[in-house]
């Protein structure tokens, strides 16, 4: 059974640092892996895909990984902002298509 | 943990039916509920909020009459695709706000729903 596990629970940084947010999963085989950052009172928003055969997916200051052979992938966001601050998930797509999600790290950054 | 059901997981139907879609909390309660869509490659669209025993709000742009929701209980939402066309079908995934924590929302697995 998949399993996904999101590391730390809830993260708080000065701004202006560089920070990895950190997702495993137990089940290598995986569509792909999505990472969405959720505002409060708001829907999700995809910030990054990537599919099962890729390696690392960027958009602007983020940065995705994967690493299906160890079950993980990182999300790296570079020079942070208070804007920054939201819950920020992933979840795992399997061949069957329904969605394996962690449970979410809360980041808040300090101005 | 908390844990969202939907069922079923994937549904295909002709055009022109109508095809509902559960959501349970498992073990919260749930006042509110949210409906989201998929189309590939894209963000999760909020389709509407479902508070239980009163009606769903829905996201502009989206037809109330089509997609019937109704949440009449602490942790059962539907979502009734009324005469589904192709273009309904993506993937729908529902969320469910812990009422014991107006902070945490569950997720669930999704729907992909294919009408031909």
């Amino acid at each position: 059974k998949q399993e996904v596990t999101q590391i730390p629970a809830a993260l708080s940084v000065p701004e202006g640092e560089n920070l990895v947010l950190n997702c495993s999963f137990t089940d290598s085989a995986i569509y792909n892996l999505q990472w969405f950052r959720q505002d409060p009172g708001k829907g999700l928003t995809s910030l990054l895909l990537i599919q099962s055969s890729q390696r690392e997916q960027t958009s602007g200051r983020l940065n995705a990984s994967l690493d299906k052979s160890s079950g993980r992938s990182t999300l790296y966001i570079a020079a942070s902002q208070p804007g920054d601050s939201a819950t920020y998930l992933c979840a795992v797509r399997h061949s069957n298509y329904q969605l394996i999600w962690g449970a979410g790290t809360k980041l808040i950054i300090k101005p | 943990g908390a844990v969202v059901s939907q069922h079923p997981s994937w549904v295909i139907c002709k055009s022109g039916t109508s095809v509902k879609i559960e959501c349970r909390s498992l073990d919260f309660q749930a006042t509110t509920m949210f409906w989201y869509r998929q189309f590939p490659k894209q963000s999760l669209m909020l389709m509407a909020t479902s508070n239980e025993g009163s009606k769903a709000t829905y996201e502009q742009g989206v037809e109330k009459d089509k997609f019937l929701i109704n949440h009449a209980s602490l942790t059962l939402s539907t979502l009734t695709v009324t005469s589904a066309h192709p273009e309904d079908s993506s993937f729908y995934i529902c969320s469910a706000r812990d009422s014991a924590s107006t902070d945490t929302q569950y997720f669930g697995p999704g729907t992909r729903l294919t009408v031909l």
